[in-house]
């Protein structure tokens, strides 16, 4: 089963930040949360991931909680290309859960 | 440098028939991940293999598939006497290293059709 909860669904407005939540409640001291996106249906592309620093590169910012049983996925400028299915995994093992459909607006 | 490939990309059996998937993982990763996505649903993992060795292998189905990684050569996820349900997507990822801090880097899949 996924280790991660994540909504279901959630719409941004272009230009808008986009901040998609994850909870890991039972995430253990040395397990990274990594975040993937899979646009319609290619392959999933790998974002970002952290293990209890914030990090940033130049696709996103990951913001995670001090006790590190939550993060956000944070698209600074959404753009219509960013609508895809956000994945938070927690690693030891990638088992994807259903993930976060976000709808990009024009 | 090229990325993680897979072929072919659409693949269409008959019910009985055998289906051979290949992956050739990124130049410099010896590590390589089969998952299987059904439509509408999450990837779900299957097998994850080093070079010559299955490391992992309790996402496959008991029976009917198996997976190898040669020394030579690319990654094979074969299914024998397919069955429709095993239409979906099959996607092939690789890394480097193996650990917490190896990010996965995903193949554009293939997708199974078996009539």
């Amino acid at each position: 089963d996924a280790k991660t909860t994540q909504p279901p669904s959630m719409d941004c407005a272009e230009g808008r930040a986009a901040n998609l939540p994850c909870n890991h409640s039972t995430i253990s001291g040395n397990e990274y949360v990594y975040w993937y996106r899979q646009i319609h249906s290619q392959g999933p592309q790998y974002i970002i991931h952290g293990l209890k620093n914030n990090e940033t590169n130049e696709m996103a910012s990951l913001i995670i909680t001090e006790d590190r049983k939550s993060s956000t996925l944070i698209l600074p400028h959404a753009t219509l290309r960013d609508t895809a299915v956000y994945y938070c995994i927690v690693i030891d093992k990638y088992i994807f859960g259903t993930g976060t459909r976000l709808k990009v607006l024009a | 440098n090229a990325g993680v490939m897979q072929n072919p990309r659409h693949l269409v059996r008959r019910r009985g028939q055998e289906a051979r998937l290949r992956c050739s993982p990124m130049k410099g990763h010896s590590h390589v991940y089969w998952y299987r996505q059904l439509p509408e649903e999450g990837l779900k993992f299957m097998v994850y293999l080093q070079k010559e060795n299955i490391i992992d292998e309790s996402g496959m189905p008991k029976e009917r598939f198996s997976a190898e990684f040669p020394k030579e050569g690319p990654s094979i996820l074969r299914i024998q006497q397919v069955v429709r349900g095993d239409s979906a997507a099959y996607f092939c990822a690789s890394s480097r290293g193996t650990g917490a801090n190896h990010e996965q880097f995903f193949g554009p899949g293939t997708r199974l059709t078996v009539l």
